[in-house]
């Protein structure tokens, strides 16, 4: 799988957009982008996904660069409850055994 | 949401004992994991399986053991606890049947602390 490199945390005003950052230089054609979020002492839930174009569901958006090396996770009214760390993931088709997290982007929605 | 329910949430207990951590999923999904996560680190897969039958280690060397003899059931037993296997217990599962770019699901985990 690629390496992702997010930055280690950032802060958010409740009420705005959050636009969180993933760096995947070394994506390969057959990888996907997944987005996982964790809230302290809870399992990671799974966000939204995407390969090339840009994804939308009820929780988030997905935002992939042309060259497909970079993307960013965006929460369009950040509330407290999404302060959390955020994974950036990229992931093949065809791996089906693991998923390796990562560090993370650790967000800080402010009031 | 995802319906992937794990227990106990919290065991607190003595060293030697026998521990089965529970992991159901409703949803049918052939693929389940075991994850171990210390706190502020990063998740480590210990476990998994493709489905009915099948179990495989995963990158973490693990004491721990798992079966597979329903689909929707993937419980984790440690034979004797030591105070080395405190930590956070994952579950997770996905859907093989839809390709294998589905994400995986997870619970809330099982908190386990051995004295």
């Amino acid at each position: 799988d690629a390496k992702t490199t997010q930055p280690p945390s950032m802060d958010c005003a409740e009420g705005r957009a959050a636009n969180l950052p993933c760096n995947h230089s070394t994506i390969s054609g057959n990888e996907y982008v997944y987005w996982y979020r964790q809230i302290h002492s809870q399992g990671p839930q799974y966000i939204i996904h995407g390969l090339k174009n840009n994804e939308t569901n009820e929780m988030a958006s997905l935002i992939i660069t042309e060259d497909r090396k970079s993307s960013t996770l965006i929460l369009p009214h950040a509330t407290l409850r999404d302060t959390a760390v955020y994974y950036c993931i990229v992931r093949a088709t065809n791996r089906d055994d693991k998923i390796i997290f990562g560090k993370g982007t650790r967000l800080h929605i402010l009031p | 949401e995802a319906d992937i329910y794990q227990t106990p949430r919290y065991l607190v207990i003595g060293t030697g004992k026998k521990i089965t951590l529970e992991c159901s999923q409703t949803m049918g999904h052939d693929k389940m994991y075991w994850y171990q996560q210390d706190p502020g680190m990063e998740l480590h897969l210990i476990h998994y399986s493709y489905g009915v039958n099948s179990t495989e280690k995963g990158d973490l060397s693990s004491e721990s053991t798992v079966s597979r003899i329903r689909t929707e059931h993937f419980p984790l037993t440690l034979e004797s606890a030591r105070p080395s296997h405190t930590s956070q217990y994952l579950c997770a599962s996905s859907d093989k049947a839809k390709g294998g770019n589905q994400p995986q699901h997870f619970g809330d985990g099982t908190r386990l602390s051995i004295l």
